[in-house]
């Protein structure tokens, strides 16, 4: 079990289909994360929210966009994705987003398959 | 952009068999940090390594920073099954737009019973 909550685990949806993902951490952590792992390689980082501000990776497609309600959760929203998106989405977060001196918490996933 | 290297990319060994894997940047880490997937799961977080030269044990696993701080490696001492699973090394990166972890490409450990 992890102290990063993920829901749904598992997501089947279609390209013209609009879903979000959500992830919930209660360990008081400052900064959060989403990641896509495809099979077999490691996890790439697509968004950090840190010290209530979000930082995109350049190379995520508009088609993702995430969301943070409060300093606990983050959402990602989807929207006419592809089926190259397919992966296993995971959240991250950590107590400080500005240094890497603390380990991150992985959620345990939400398994996305565009159809 | 800026990767650690980290091989091998797969490794079979005979269960009590040693098992290592490394990590590698061109460039002075200020850590490094080490996660184990297992297969179906999500990446745990084992440890960080901070200073140069630095020597960490957790059990059966050896961590060790280099002394320039530009490679790391991790080391199994007699593998059992539960060892299976892919080992990454990350670090963190700033650039892209967005500072956080960024893993090696990992190195998936298969034990043969």
């Amino acid at each position: 079990d992890t102290e990063v909550t993920q829901t749904p685990k598992h997501l089947v949806m279609g390209m013209t289909n609009k879903k979000s993902l959500k992830c919930e951490q209660h360990m008081g952590h400052r900064a959060m994360y989403w990641y896509k792992q495809k099979a077999k390689k490691p996890p790439e980082l697509m968004f950090v929210y840190s010290y209530e501000k979000l930082s995109i990776n350049e190379s995520v497609p508009s088609r993702f966009s995430p969301e943070c309600p409060n300093s606990s959760l983050l959402n990602l929203h989807l929207h006419a994705l592809q089926p190259e998106d397919s992966a296993l989405y995971l959240c991250a977060s950590s107590q400080d987003g500005r240094r890497a001196y603390y380990g991150y918490t992985f959620g345990s996933g939400t398994r996305l398959t565009v159809v | 952009g800026q990767q650690v290297m980290q091989i091998p990319q797969y490794q079979h060994v005979q269960e009590g068999e040693d098992f290592t894997t490394y990590c590698n940047s061109s460039t002075t880490l200020s850590n490094i940090q080490w996660y184990k997937q297992r297969p179906g799961g999500h990446p745990v977080f084992l440890i960080q390594l901070v200073k140069s030269g630095e020597v960490k044990k957790q059990k059966r696993l050896t961590f060790q920073f280099g002394e320039a701080k530009k490679n790391s490696s991790l080391h199994i001492t007699a593998t059992q099954t539960t060892d299976v699973g892919t080992y990454f090394c990350a670090e963190m990166y700033s650039g892209g737009g967005a500072d956080g972890l960024t893993f090696g490409k990992g190195t998936h450990l298969i034990i043969q019973p």
